[in-house]
């Protein structure tokens, strides 16, 4: 199994919901990534966690909480987001967090009203 | 930290050859990676290069000169599946990895 998955699809959310995505992989990857990415513009990594841990925060505001339950999933928890958040959010995983070859997941297409 | 630079836009016909670059400057450099991504679709991994010199999968290719913090992908035979956007990626011993702009390849008939 070579596949990253990412639920939901698509997600519209108002500025005061809670919400969540979620990201699997079976491949035994150690490492799990976010990313953020908006339209014509390269991937932005906010998030890397490495064997469970978060070993990268890239100055992410607080309105975004990842979490890691266990070595094959990955969580984003969303809070009180902005209209600017709106984006494709994309989960990945590699091997250990050393990253270069990375499999992405198809992204949550996020709408903030 | 990391900046990247590429080509916004490159055009093609098919069958024939095109070469992206990517310049980088970087506080601390492993290596530099080059991912495709499809209008609509997730970034798929292309290739790695971690010393200087080539790097040969099927049709595609990458280089790399540390000396010079650059790098290029090069796409052979060229087919019409090929019309993505192609992004180089330098990671930095694993603490940050940081896509360039990307370049929007367009092969024509």
């Amino acid at each position: 199994d070579t596949e990253v998955t990412q639920t939901p699809k698509h997600l519209v959310m108002g500025m005061t919901n809670k919400k969540s995505l979620k990201c699997e992989q079976h491949m035994g990857h150690r490492a799990m990534y976010w990313y953020k990415q908006k339209a014509k513009k390269p991937p932005e990594l906010m998030f890397v966690y490495s064997y469970e841990k978060l070993s990268i925060n890239e100055s992410v505001p607080s309105r975004f909480s990842p979490e890691c339950p266990n070595s094959s999933l990955l969580n984003l928890h969303l809070h009180a987001l902005q209209p600017e958040d709106s984006a494709l959010y994309l989960c990945a995983s590699s091997q250990d967090r050393q990253g270069f070859e990375q499999f992405f997941g198809p992204g949550t297409r996020l709408t903030v009203l | 930290g990391q900046s990247l630079e590429q080509p916004s836009e490159v055009t093609a016909v098919e069958g024939a050859i095109v070469q992206i670059n990517c310049t980088y400057q970087t506080s601390g450099f492993y290596g530099l990676s080059w991912y495709q991504q499809h209008d609509g679709g997730a970034p798929t991994f292309l290739s790695y290069n971690a010393l200087d010199g080539l790097e040969e999968t099927g049709r595609f290719s990458s280089f790399l000169s540390r000396s010079d913090s650059y790098g290029y992908l090069l796409l052979q035979e060229l087919q019409m599946k090929d019309s993505a956007s192609y992004f180089c990626a330098a990671d930095n011993y694993g603490q940050n990895f940081v896509f360039g702009p990307g370049t929007r390849l367009s092969v024509l008939p």
